[in-house]
C-alpha cells in the first residue's frame, strides 16, 4: 500500500527565518501532493498543492517543490511568523482512486 | 456556518456500546469522507462517498464500523460494540467534486471508550 514518511517530526525556528519539510513516498503512481496545516482545536487545511505535471508551484511566502524521480517532495515557509506555528501534514494521492495518504506530521514552532 | 459540521464534538462511551458520528459537509459537495485521527498521527482513510453511493471501504478497520449518506449530504458513521482500540479523533471531510480537489475538513469528534 501506499507509504508517506515525513521529516522531521518537529521543528523550531526563530520568526524570520525559513522552515523546510520533505515528505517521500512509494507509490510511483501518486500524481496529487497537498499540504494541510492543522492548527490546535482545528480541523487540517488546505495550504497548497502541486500535481506530477510541475516540479514547484508559490504562493506568497509558502513553496512546494516535487521530484518525481526521487519520489519527494519538500513544502518550504520563508520569512517565518508566529502564526505559521501549526501541525502540518504532507499527503499524497493518486487520481485512479480519490483518496488520500498522509503523512505522520510536523509540528513547527516559530518563536518571535 | 458555511464548513463542515460534525458532532457531537466529543463522545464518552462504555466498551460494547454502539455510537453513532454524525457529519454534516458544505452544502452541494458532492463527495464526502470519513478519516480517523490518532494522536501524534495523520489522518487515516476510513471510507468515501460520491453523492449517496459509497466508493470506497477499504480503510474500515473491521465489520463493526459502517457508515451511510442515504441522501448525498449528511453521512453517519456507526460504530457497534466499541472497544478500547476504538479511541480517537474522527475527521469528516467534503470536496465539492470527484477527484483531487481541496478537502474541507470538520472540527471532528472526539470518541474516548472506556
Amino acid at each position: 500500500g501506499e507509504n508517506v514518511e515525513q521529516h522531521p517530526s518537529t521543528l523550531s525556528v526563530q520568526e524570520g527565518d525559513s522552515a523546510v519539510i520533505k515528505c517521500t513516498y512509494s507509490d510511483s503512481a501518486s500524481n496529487y501532493f497537498p499540504w494541510y496545516k492543522q492548527e490546535l482545536g482545528k480541523g487540517p487545511q488546505l495550504i497548497i498543492d502541486i500535481r506530477s505535471n510541475v516540479g514547484e508551484k508559490k504562493d506568497q511566502r509558502i513553496a512546494v517543490t516535487l521530484n518525481k524521480t526521487a519520489k519527494h517532495f519538500s513544502l518550504h515557509i520563508t520569512e517565518t511568523q508566529p502564526e505559521d506555528s501549526a501541525v502540518y501534514f504532507c499527503a499524497e494521492g493518486d487520481t485512479g482512486y480519490s483518496t488520500l495518504t498522509f503523512g505522520k506530521g510536523t509540528m513547527l514552532l516559530v518563536s518571535p | 456556518g458555511a464548513g463542515v459540521s460534525q458532532s457531537p464534538r466529543y463522545k464518552v462511551t462504555k466498551r460494547g456500546q454502539d455510537v453513532a458520528l454524525r457529519c454534516d459537509p458544505i452544502s452541494g459537495h458532492v463527495s464526502l469522507y470519513w478519516y480517523r485521527q490518532a494522536l501524534g498521527q495523520g489522518p487515516e482513510f476510513l471510507t468515501y462517498f460520491n453523492y449517496e453511493a459509497q466508493q470506497d471501504k477499504s480503510g474500515l478497520p473491521n465489520d463493526r464500523f459502517s457508515a451511510e449518506r442515504p441522501e448525498g449530504s449528511i453521512s453517519t458513521l456507526t460504530i457497534q460494540r466499541t472497544e478500547q482500540r476504538d479511541s480517537a479523533m474522527y475527521r469528516c471531510a467534503s470536496t465539492p467534486s470527484t477527484g483531487f480537489t481541496e478537502a474541507f475538513f470538520g472540527q471532528g469528534t472526539r470518541l474516548t471508550v472506556v
